[in-house]
């Protein structure tokens, strides 16, 4: 069964540096995703993206953040300058349409961690 | 705004007994709804979702029914397993410029054999 993948699996940063979090998202899937779930928080979505735009993002995805699909299979996340907040699991998803009746499929995260 | 409350965990209960994590929403027009689950060191994997009003959602002996009336969207399984044990996040999916999920703050099951 197709699959979202994300690496790393786990990353660890000093603060101020810049991270990128790639995501492979399944293949004929064209709405990607990225979520973060602080330790012990909720879920919270960050930004969505279709045809090589921004779709939506939230207040949590500022100056800060970008993503990007590089290439036709990967989709990255990043971070330029890396504060201690941003210390989180996040999460890809992709999906075929954007119906709110289609399932978002999730990849397994990244747990990034600044120091 | 679009919102999802769902019952604090942990919850704890032995094997074979009956489950319910309890969810609402808050949402104009008409969302879908899913559970999803979060094995330990997994991801998110969709459970269940359901899409209109009154449409039950299900898969490996849970379920889920979509209550608009009561805008309530319970998980419930009759016997529970050892291998249930996860957090299971009730989501909501409400179009607005962009599909995006908003997830309820997950419940934390453990089964004891």
């Amino acid at each position: 069964e197709p699959e979202v993948t994300q690496t790393p699996s786990h990353q660890v940063t000093q603060m101020g540096q810049e991270v990128i979090l790639r995501c492979v998202p399944i293949s004929n899937h064209l709405y990607f995703y990225w979520y973060r779930q602080i330790l012990g928080q909720k879920v919270e979505f960050l930004v969505s993206f279709y045809n090589n735009e921004i779709s939506e993002k939230s207040e949590i995805f500022d100056d800060q953040f970008s993503v990007e699909r590089p290439d036709g299979s990967n989709f990255t996340l990043k971070i330029r300058s890396t504060k201690l907040e941003d210390s989180a699991m996040y999460f890809c998803a992709s999906s075929e349409s954007s119906s709110v009746q289609e399932t978002q499929y999730f990849g397994p995260g990244t747990r990034l961690l600044v120091l | 705004g679009n919102s999802v409350t769902q019952m604090e965990g942990p919850v704890t209960l032995s094997e074979e007994a009956f489950l319910t994590i309890n969810c609402t929403y808050t949402a104009t027009g008409y969302p879908s709804l899913f559970w999803y689950v979060q094995y330990p060191g997994e991801g998110l994997q969709l459970l269940l979702k359901a899409t209109k009003a009154d449409d039950k959602g299900s898969n490996k002996g849970f379920e889920a029914t979509y209550r608009k009336e009561t805008t309530s969207f319970h998980l419930e399984k009759g016997s529970v397993q050892v291998s249930d044990s996860a957090v299971y996040f009730c989501a909501l999916n409400r179009y607005s410029s962009a599909s995006k999920i908003i997830f309820g703050s997950g419940t934390r099951l453990s089964i004891r054999p």
